[in-house]
């Protein structure tokens, strides 16, 4: 298929562990988003990456979330020492441009839960 | 920076009735508005967009109105069917906006047949 691959697709993990959670976008997308989706919230903007420019990081909501993206395409996002607030469904989003106003095309998400 | 809020948060109508979702924002320079659906275990798919130039955009049975005077805009579907339950989420967003879009806390649409 030609859409966003993330993958674990489920990750368990016992508070305190580390995890790292992978974004495919689709081939040729520049821009690429990390979004946060609690249960029964809204989606949390987390990150941005626009082709080579520094990312936007303004939504991580503490220095325990790191983001990279290498060649401008896989990203990976970290979470250290996992909190049980920290359990949520983590969804990666490509578009072909950065334009504010270009559609968003996401992928089915990772679903972390923290015991 | 910008708030979008949304209501209700849960809807239930029978198959063939009209749903209707409204949103507000708070950052009048927002511009683009689009709405997306997410289907269980999904990601969210864009179904339709509008931008501030237009006050109404329809495609098919699901149309979008926009009040820039008032800050806030809504999705009607009409002749709902079973296919239509699923999340949906408002959004909006402007070029000055650092965080892109800013989406609203969803609504959970049922359909009742």
């Amino acid at each position: 298929g030609a859409g966003v691959s993330q993958s674990p697709s489920n990750k368990v993990t016992e508070k305190g562990k580390d995890v790292e959670l992978r974004c495919d976008p689709i081939s040729g997308h520049t821009a690429l988003y990390w979004y946060r989706q609690s249960l029964g919230q809204g989606l949390e903007f987390l990150i941005y990456f626009q082709g080579n420019s520094a990312p936007d990081k303004s939504g991580l909501p503490s220095d325990r979330f790191s983001a990279e993206r290498t060649g401008g395409s896989v990203s990976t996002l970290t979470i250290q020492r996992t909190q049980q607030e920290d359990s949520a469904v983590y969804l990666c989003a490509s578009s072909p441009t950065g334009g504010y106003t270009g559609e968003l095309f996401f992928g089915e998400g990772s679903r972390l839960t923290v015991l | 920076g910008e708030n979008v809020e949304q209501h209700p948060s849960t809807l239930s109508v029978q198959e063939g009735d009209s749903a209707v979702i409204k949103c507000t924002y708070s950052d009048s320079a927002s511009n683009y508005f689009p709405w997306y659906k997410q289907e269980l275990g999904k990601g969210p798919q864009l179904i339709i967009d509008i931008r501030s130039n237009v006050g109404e955009k329809k495609d098919q049975r699901i149309a979008v109105t926009l009040n820039m005077t008032a800050k806030h805009f809504s999705l009607h579907i009409t002749e709902t069917q079973p296919e239509d339950s699923a999340v949906y989420f408002c959004a909006a967003s402007s070029a000055g906006s650092a965080r892109q879009l800013t989406f609203g806390s969803g609504t959970q649409l049922t359909v009742l047949p």
